[in-house]
């Protein structure tokens, strides 16, 4: 069964950081593109960054550009997300996604069931 | 960056009716188009991709169509565990991903 289970949410001040993780089972975790999406309270879905099998792309939102930082650790199956220079704007519910080749694209396959980022003095 | 609007962003029908869900791209996309289900307090689950094929274990009342620029949900008979936010998603620039600003599905 595939598993991702996200850890590191919590509240921080603006200007802070934080380092998000995402554990990963049940799946070939160095095979897959990875990405986080966040949610902001009461609103939609928005794509922040995604990363290649290998780390070698990583592709990010512009509202994160140099400031946030997606990484991974394909022998402990894990997705990071470190997070500098936070806003208020960050606040979110933040979820670690596996991109999966499905027919002609790649879509979101599975998702993690998100940890809360919290910015605010 | 290609735009995607949901209409309408709420709509409301009783369990056992059809219901229909928009999304309109601001350039085509082909039919690379995918729509997640998403409840409260809930991660999304993706339900259709590439614009009509539903992802593994989606019930058969969930049908997508289209192609370019419009895109259609539909659910062909409501039950209760479908009432939720529904949104649908684009990958432009082969790397980015967009998605519509949703459309709530309530019981009425």
């Amino acid at each position: 069964e595939v598993q991702l289970v996200e850890s590191g949410g919590g509240l921080v001040q603006p200007g802070g950081s934080l380092r998000l993780s995402c554990a990963a089972s049940g799946f070939t975790f160095s095979s897959y593109w990875m990405s986080w999406v966040r949610q902001a309270p009461g609103k939609g879905l928005e794509w922040v960054a995604n990363i290649k099998q290998d780390g070698s792309e990583k592709y990010y939102v512009d509202s994160v550009k140099g400031r946030f930082t997606i990484s991974r650790d394909n022998a402990k199956n894990s997705l990071y997300l470190q997070m500098n220079s936070l806003r208020a704007e960050d606040t979110a519910v933040y979820y670690c996604a596996r991109d999966s080749q499905l027919g002609g694209v790649y879509y979101f396959d599975y998702w993690g069931q998100g940890t809360l980022v919290t910015v605010s003095s | 960056e290609i735009v995607l609007t949901q209409s309408p962003a709420t709509l409301s029908l009783s369990p056992g009716e059809r219901a229909t869900l928009s999304c309109r791209a601001s350039q085509s996309v082909s039919s690379y188009l995918a729509w997640y289900q998403q409840k409260p307090g809930q991660a999304p689950r993706l339900l259709i991709y590439d614009a009509s094929n539903r992802a593994t274990g989606i019930p058969a009342r969930f049908s997508g169509s289209g192609s370019g620029t419009d895109f259609t949900l539909t659910i062909s008979s409501l039950e209760p565990e479908d009432f939720a936010v529904y949104y649908c998603q684009q990958r432009s620039n082969w790397w980015m991903y967009t998605f519509g600003q949703g459309t709530k599905l309530e019981i009425k």
